[in-house]
């Protein structure tokens, strides 16, 4: 079995300022993938970043930059200089590489705030 | 911009109605799911196709009824819901790894349809 911890519910910043989302996973599975997905008021969720357990490098796209420390078992979101248009509710995923259920397991969500 | 395509956006039906969901992919994507979300709540996995056949099921009630007439295309047939099973429903979709598996590629989704049930 396979969970996600999201501990933060809510977060509220002012734009331009930095802001992390904190990302916790327990798996049993060696090998599995995790994913951040970004869901706006529009309510869609849009794919931003696969990470796979073999590969510890973090990873920088623009504003947004991604922690995967394996010892801690977390994958942090950083949002550098935030901006209005980052309002939304981002979603921690994880699936497991190997047999047994095979689908992707779903933190319970961080939404962020952003003020002008 | 979002290349699944759901309709229609808002559905609003009584317990006794009969209604169905669409969903419409274009990417040559051989898996295609359906998630339910609560309002504060993660998405929640329904239904999963692979090459068009019923790969998961998560012990849906029989009142929720999904087909998937071909590669592109999926619908979820709806019936005698309750109050209790208004949410908002995603479609997604994604590339296969292979036959029957369920891939670890991203999923595209679409949009959902919000669904209120009086």
């Amino acid at each position: 079995a396979q969970k996600v911890t999201q501990a933060q519910t809510e977060i509220s910043v002012v734009e331009k300022e930095d802001v992390t989302l904190d990302c916790v996973y327990e798996t049993r599975d060696t090998t599995y993938y995790l994913f951040w997905y970004k869901q706006p008021p529009s309510g869609e969720l849009v794919f931003l970043i696969r990470r796979n357990s073999f590969d510890e490098q973090n990873e920088i796209s623009g504003r947004y930059s991604w922690n995967f420390q394996k010892s801690t078992s977390s994958f942090n979101f950083t949002i550098t200089a935030s901006q209005v248009v980052d309002s939304a509710v981002y979603f921690c995923a994880l699936i497991p590489r190997g047999g047994g259920r095979r689908a992707l397991t779903f933190g319970s969500g961080t939404r962020l705030q952003v003020q002008p | 911009d979002t290349e699944v395509t759901q309709t229609p956006k808002h559905l609003v039906m009584g317990m006794t109605n009969k209604k169905s969901l669409k969903c419409e992919q274009h990417m040559g994507h051989r898996a295609m799911y359906w998630y339910k979300q609560k309002a504060k709540k993660p998405p929640e996995l329904m239904f999963v196709y692979s090459y068009e056949k019923l790969s998961i099921n998560e012990s849906v009630p029989s009142r929720f009824s999904p087909e998937c007439p071909n590669s592109s295309l999926l619908n979820l047939h709806l019936h005698a819901l309750q109050p209790e099973d208004s949410a908002l429903y995603l479609c997604a979709s994604s590339q296969e790894a292979g036959q029957g598996l369920i891939t670890n590629e991203k999923l595209f989704f679409g949009s959902g349809t919000q669904l209120s049930v009086l």
